[in-house]
């Protein structure tokens, strides 16, 4: 089943803000390939982090990533305007399945 | 760049069928596993089904497992979705894309499927 996620998540520009994506051991916590997604209203989702930590070229490094047991996190540090949008997280679940998050809506104050 | 591009859909009665393409180019498509991912009206991402690069494997969610067919054709640089028995709950925007180490690092935009009577 779907991996839990806050719904909404907030800060003010030049702040932080850390969204949490918890799973099973047989999603999150049994494989390091977690990635999270960020989408804007009406667009296709863009990859912002891949096996847990990484970081696509071109993504800013106020983006980054980190997992603890069944549960992974995204961090955005130095909130700006555009950062404003939907992340999701997602898992490799074994045996060739893939399981995303139940999505977290962020808003800059 | 890296270009994926979806077409096909569209409304559809409850039952019928319906098949989605996507065209790629910019890379080497027969050298990725690609994904669909749908995502219905207001709601979140929900993965659909997967193929290995050279089309020896495929897996599908249960919730489209022995309705749904993922192909491709790496000489047209194309792959596909075989939607059967449509049901209301597969009303959604279906996006392809590629594969990267279990995540998906390009999307296409995207094609809506409404199914209604």
């Amino acid at each position: 089943s779907a991996l839990t996620q806050p719904p909404s998540a907030s800060g003010s520009p030049g702040q932080s803000v850390t969204i949490s994506c918890t799973g099973t051991s047989s999603d999150v916590g049994g494989y390091n390939y977690v990635s999270w997604y960020q989408q804007h209203p009406g667009k296709a989702p863009k990859l912002m982090i891949y096996e847990v930590i990484k970081r696509p070229s071109g993504v800013p490094d106020r983006f980054s990533g980190s997992k603890s047991g069944n549960t992974a996190s995204l961090t955005v540090s130095g909130l700006q305007a555009e950062d404003e949008a939907d992340y999701y997280c997602s898992s490799y679940a074994g045996s060739n399945n893939f399981v995303f998050g139940t999505g977290t809506k962020v808003t800059v104050l | 760049q890296v270009q994926l591009v979806e077409s096909g859909g569209g409304v559809v009665q409850p039952g019928r069928s319906l098949r989605l393409s996507c065209a790629a180019s910019g890379f080497s498509f027969s050298s990725y596993g690609m994904h669909w991912v749908r995502q219905a009206p207001g709601k979140g991402l929900e993965w659909v089904a997967v193929i290995y690069y050279d089309g020896s494997n495929k897996y599908y969610a249960e919730s489209v497992k022995g309705r749904f067919t993922i192909s491709r054709d790496n000489s047209k640089n194309t792959l596909y979705l075989q939607m059967n028995s449509l049901r209301a709950e597969d009303t959604a925007v279906y996006y392809c894309a590629r594969d990267v180490l279990f995540a998906y690092d390009y999307w296409g935009q995207g094609t809506l499927v409404t199914v209604s009577s």
